[in-house]
């Protein structure tokens, strides 16, 4: 069955700080992976995903993201943390096959920056 | 704005009352998702639609829960009997169409619900 974990529940870094957030996925076929980040009180933002081709992924907000098939991660990082980037973090995979379409999330993990 | 909306984004209510949330899904997305998050948790799969068709429920969707989307535009999302366990954001996404679109999710912002 897929699932992720994100072994990280709840991480705190200082502000400029270098930032990595772990996640990693069971899945029997080639995933398509996610990072949604979450606001409190608000929906999901995504951040970035992979489907394909380079596994270093970059998105929004300067975080990017490294696919590693043999490790079965797909971990977030950025190399210089801002305090707007508290919030939590989600890292999802999803079927891909387009007839599904639903994703499956991880526990998430809670940013907290330190000024 | 054109982005995935919900209403309302907050809804208490009592235990054993009906409640109906409603998503605006971006306009031409085909698809429409639900899921639902509780405290400390990653969203959970609660259904989804490929224009008016529902393809797949969760289990987690018990037959207190229905949701439809009668003209392939918005849809609603129905709880009866609302019990305690049932608290939870409700969140919607939408999908658009396309071999590797179909795959990216947009989120809206959720619906709060509270059962007393």
């Amino acid at each position: 069955a897929q699932s992720v974990t994100q072994p990280d529940i709840h991480i705190t870094v200082s502000e400029g700080a270098s930032l990595e957030l772990r996640c990693n996925y069971s899945y029997g076929a080639t995933p398509y992976l996610f990072w949604y980040v979450q606001s409190p009180g608000q929906g999901l933002q995504l951040l970035l995903k992979y489907f394909s081709g380079d596994t270093l992924v970059q998105g929004i907000k300067g975080f990017e993201a490294e696919f590693k098939r043999s490790q079965s991660s797909f971990n977030l990082r950025k190399p210089s943390v801002h305090w707007s980037d508290a919030a939590e973090y989600f890292c999802a995979v999803g079927s891909g096959s387009g007839n599904t379409g639903k994703l499956i999330f991880g526990q998430g993990t809670t940013l907290q920056v330190k000024p | 704005d054109t982005g995935v909306s919900q209403d309302p984004r907050h809804k208490i209510t009592k235990r054993g009352q009906n409640v109906t949330f409603r998503c605006d899904p971006i306009s031409e997305h085909n698809r429409l998702y639900w899921y639902r998050q509780t405290l400390g948790q990653g969203p959970e799969f609660l259904t989804y639609f490929q224009n008016e068709a529902q393809l797949e429920k969760s289990r987690l969707l018990s037959d207190r829960f229905s949701a439809e989307r009668p003209k392939g535009s918005f849809s609603t999302l129905e709880i009866q009997r609302t019990e305690q366990g049932d608290s939870a954001m409700y969140l919607c996404a939408s999908s658009p169409q396309g071999a590797i679109e179909t795959d990216t999710q947009y989120f809206g912002p959720g619906t709060r619900l509270t059962v007393l």
